[in-house]
């Protein structure tokens, strides 16, 4: 079973703030995912990589950045933090890249920006 | 671009009851579609997914799903409810190569005795 640990499980900052949230994963997958969920919305796609290095932007990146420093871990940066990211945070991991992945979730961050 | 639409927001379902929940998808060609669950407090786990062949797909813990491309839908069943399967589903369909899941809002079963 794919192990995806997510850091920290919960956050408080304020308006305009610096947060990092972390995942990790060790079963070597090459493919990282970033998703936030909010009522109404689902899940949705914030930023994404193939690998250490690589970056890809999702369906939602305004206001994050992302950096993958090794294959394991996968980071998601709010350099001003504002009260509409108030958000439930998933990052996923998958080993096929294809069509047919199947996404490994870690348990979530729950940010919360006054 | 692609889209999933599950138009029930909330079921309620009594235990040891059937339980089906709707899917729709959007997309232009052959999708690849999957049904995630999320029990509370916790991230989301895959039920089963779809691959062109076999239009009726086995999943975990007694769910099925099948796949009708004239209707564009990929509903799941499950024969008999148990409490533990209380619980969010999500639909979802594959974007393109190594894009991640397009989801839909999630379906919010609640099992009753």
């Amino acid at each position: 079973e794919a192990a995806v640990t997510q850091s920290p499980r919960n956050k408080v900052t304020v308006t305009g703030g610096n947060v990092t949230l972390s995942c990790r994963q060790t079963n070597s997958h090459n493919y990282m995912y970033w998703y936030r969920q909010d009522t109404g919305h689902g899940l949705r796609l914030i930023h994404y990589s193939y690998g250490a290095g690589n970056l890809q932007i999702g369906d939602v990146p305004d206001g994050y950045k992302a950096t993958r420093t090794t294959q394991e871990d996968f980071f998601l940066l709010l350099e001003l933090a504002s009260p509409s990211q108030t958000s439930l945070y998933f990052c996923a991991s998958s080993d096929q890249g294809g069509r047919a992945e199947t996404l490994y979730f870690g348990s979530g961050t729950r940010l919360t920006v006054l | 671009a692609q889209s999933v639409t599950q138009p029930d927001a909330r079921v309620t379902v009594s235990e040891g009851a059937s339980l089906q929940l709707r899917c729709k998808y959007s997309y232009f060609g052959t999708p690849y579609l999957f049904w995630y669950v999320q029990y509370p407090r916790q991230g989301l786990q895959l039920l089963l997914k779809y691959y062109p062949g076999d239009p009726v797909v086995q999943g975990v813990n007694g769910f099925e799903a099948e796949f009708s491309k004239s209707n564009s839908s990929f509903h799941l069943r499950k024969a008999s409810v148990h409490w533990s399967d209380w619980a969010v589903y999500f639909c979802a369909v594959s974007n393109n190569y190594a894009q991640g899941l397009t989801f839909g809002l999630g379906t919010r079963v609640s099992v009753f005795p």
